[in-house]
């Protein structure tokens, strides 16, 4: 599974966009990326994922790079509750079984007033 | 509500002791994985089920194992436990390809 980089801290203004980057240089073409974040000791909580394109949930956006070796989450209004680990986990996604998610230490994102 | 139940919520027991924990996944998801999140190792991936096959063996003890049933209910068996046992211990299933992983709220096993 490739690795990911990611800043350990971040902190946002509430109210503005929170944008987390993450670096996945030796991602293969195969491999996803995908984004959860972890709230207290609450179980991880799926965000977004994407192979090449950019996507948008009612959560979040995701932008990948045209050579795929980052991206970043971009939550466009930061509430209090946003306040969590975010990680960028890059996953190969088999047909039938799915397939494990590896989870580095994350950005923990710090939300302010 | 992610969709899968884990149980217990807390568990509280002694060295050397054997506890089962057991996990519900969504409804029509076929892969069961299991996670151990302590406080000094970050969320440790451990084993994967697929439709009552294990399909990947992570950081997993040889004291630890798992199964899961044909009804698609899985357990982790933790045994002759150790102070270092206690974690939250996550498990999270999918449907099949891309689709996500969905975790539950964990157990949180405390060995004293």
């Amino acid at each position: 599974d490739a690795k990911t980089t990611q800043p350990p801290s971040m902190d946002c203004a509430e109210g503005r966009a929170a944008n987390l980057p993450c670096n996945h240089s030796t991602i293969s073409g195969n491999e996803y990326v995908y984004w959860y974040r972890q709230i207290h000791s609450q179980g991880p909580q799926y965000i977004i994922h994407g192979l090449k394109n950019n996507e948008t949930n009612e959560m979040a956006s995701l932008i990948i790079t045209e050579d795929r070796k980052s991206s970043t989450l971009i939550l466009p209004h930061a509430t209090l509750r946003d306040t969590a680990v975010y990680y960028c986990i890059v996953r190969v996604a088999f047909y039938n079984q799915g397939g494990k998610l590896i989870f580095g230490q994350g950005t923990e994102l710090s939300v302010k007033p | 509500d992610s969709g899968v139940t884990q149980t217990p919520k807390h568990l509280i027991t002694a060295t050397g002791q054997r506890v089962t924990l057991r996990c519900s996944p969504r409804s029509g998801d076929l892969s069961v994985y299991w996670y151990q999140q302590s406080l000094d190792q970050g969320l440790q991936f451990l084993i994967q089920y697929y439709n009552g096959e294990e399909r990947a063996k992570g950081n997993i003890l040889e004291r630890f194992s798992a199964q899961q049933f044909p009804d698609l209910h899985s357990e982790l068996n933790l045994s002759s436990l150790e102070l270092g046992d206690s974690a939250l211990y996550f498990c999270a299933s999918s449907v099949k390809g891309e689709s996500p992983l969905h975790f539950g709220n964990g157990t949180r096993l405390t060995v004293t």
